[in-house]
């Protein structure tokens, strides 16, 4: 399978507790996204990587949220002191400017679904 | 974000057609995307509009007003596996390459 994948796909935390979670974007891919997801709304926007660089961060993304890219290929992201309001899905994307449609499409991996305690 | 409006839920029968509609602010405006979502999965694409129009693939078309700021996704022959949330998701140029999605639409088809 070709596509983005997400490591884990659930995680279950007790509040105050740190977690890391990892996406490996399609190959080719050099943009990479991090959205999250609540019950019943769109993901947001959090961040979003072109290559290794951090290129644009959303207020959503408190000083607790960290994301890294260090080698231009996976990334993680980390929140710090997980609060109840974190629980959500965390959704990973990647796109490439030379997408063979000539439009640059966001395509989404699997997710993983936080609960925090 | 930037007020992106769809109708929460929507039912319809199988075999019939299903007209989801979707607005948003027209400042900066750099593309609509349509995305299908079922339940605990991720956003899987279906389909991309930059330019006024309609654009078909299959049983599947969108179309696009930008001076209005109104597209709606049209499905055909509706199935059972149609049953799950659509996102419309905007681009503007403002916010780079964040897509800005609308909370979606739950579509139930019946039999």
């Amino acid at each position: 399978d070709t596509g983005v994948s997400q490591d884990p796909r659930h995680k279950i935390t007790k509040r105050g507790q740190n977690v890391t979670f990892r996406c490996d974007p399609i190959s080719e891919h050099n943009r990479l996204y991090w959205y999250r997801q609540t019950l019943g709304q769109g993901p947001e926007f959090l961040t979003y990587f072109q290559n290794e660089a951090q290129l644009e961060k959303s207020r959503l993304l408190s000083d607790r949220f960290s994301a890294e890219r260090p080698k231009g290929s996976f990334s993680t992201l980390e929140i710090q002191r997980t609060e109840q309001g974190d629980s959500a899905m965390y959704l990973c994307a990647s796109s490439s400017p030379r997408d063979r449609s000539n439009q640059e499409t966001q395509y989404f991996g699997p997710g993983t679904r936080l609960l925090v305690l | 974000g930037q007020n992106i409006d769809q109708p929460t839920e929507m039912t319809a029968t199988e075999g019939a057609i299903v007209q989801i509609n979707c607005t948003y602010q027209t400042s900066g405006f750099n593309g609509l995307f349509w995305y299908q979502q079922h339940a605990g999965e991720a956003p899987t694409f279906l389909s991309y509009n930059v330019l006024d129009g309609l654009e078909e693939k299959g049983r599947f078309s969108s179309f696009l007003s930008r001076s209005k700021g109104y597209s709606y996704l049209l499905l055909k022959e509706l199935q059972m596996k149609d049953s799950a949330s659509y996102l419309c998701a905007v681009l503007y140029r403002n916010s780079g390459y964040a897509l800005n999605f609308g909370k979606g639409t739950s579509l139930l088809v019946t039999p």
